[in-house]
């Protein structure tokens, strides 16, 4: 069974482009999510889905970054203009529900291979 | 926000060494916690995750302990294969600590 797929894997851009990351999740997994990845700021959290519906996207870092889930089996992380500093590995991740109330917390995440973003 | 801390190390152990690291937690709500594995250049994977006191499997064993709000993670005899960066999760939020980095050295 296919995991968590990301396209494309590696970007390179110039400043100022539009940069479009996308991601298939893991077929009847309820939640997506997309991380980012630097050196000096670890895995942060960006956005994430449940049902298609943006539950928290407090850790998008400005306007410049946007995301929708169309449907439950595609996303997309779109940087617009993109700038330098953008430049790390997006993780698009997803996970199922917990349906054993008798666990509290979340299930396994499942990451996808990322995508190496380079803002020139 | 950290809802969790890392010593980002590095270690850089002996192989057949003994290492733990420790994660921090700050929401004592927190009833459940995960250890990845994110190898050079690939993307995170679930490694052990720890609901009650303790888990164990092979070499690895996942602690917890609640009044100090930290997780632990103990890798005994340790291997090359076993170089990589370990991240702890909390169960009830998606953020992860920024990673403990290990080096196993022949």
């Amino acid at each position: 069974d296919a995991g968590v797929i990301q396209s494309p894997r590696h970007e390179v851009t110039e400043m100022g482009q539009e940069v479009t990351l996308r991601c298939k999740p893991i077929s009847g997994h309820d939640y997506l999510f997309w991380y980012r990845q630097t050196m000096m700021r670890g895995l942060e959290l960006l956005i994430y889905f449940n049902n298609n519906v943006p539950i928290d996207d407090s850790g998008m870092p400005e306007d410049r970054f946007s995301a929708k889930m169309p449907n439950a089996s595609f996303s997309t992380l779109k940087i617009q203009p993109s700038e330098p500093r953008d430049s790390a590995v997006y993780f698009c991740a997803s996970s199922p529900t917990l349906r054993d109330s008798g666990r509290a917390g979340y299930n396994e995440q499942f990451f996808g291979p990322g995508t190496r973003l380079t803002v020139l | 926000r950290k809802e969790v801390e890392q010593d980002p190390g590095p270690f850089n152990v002996p192989e057949g060494a003994t290492v733990a690291f420790n994660c921090t937690y700050s929401n004592s709500a927190s009833q459940s916690f995960f250890w990845y594995r994110q190898d050079c250049r690939k993307e995170p994977k679930l490694l052990m995750s720890v609901y009650s006191s303790g888990n164990e499997d092979g070499r690895f064993t996942a602690q917890l302990n609640r009044a100090s709000q930290y997780i632990s993670l103990l890798i005994r005899d340790s291997k090359l294969s076993d170089s990589a960066t370990y991240l702890c999760k909390s169960g009830n939020q998606f953020y992860f600590g920024t990673g403990t980095s290990l080096t196993v050295i022949p």
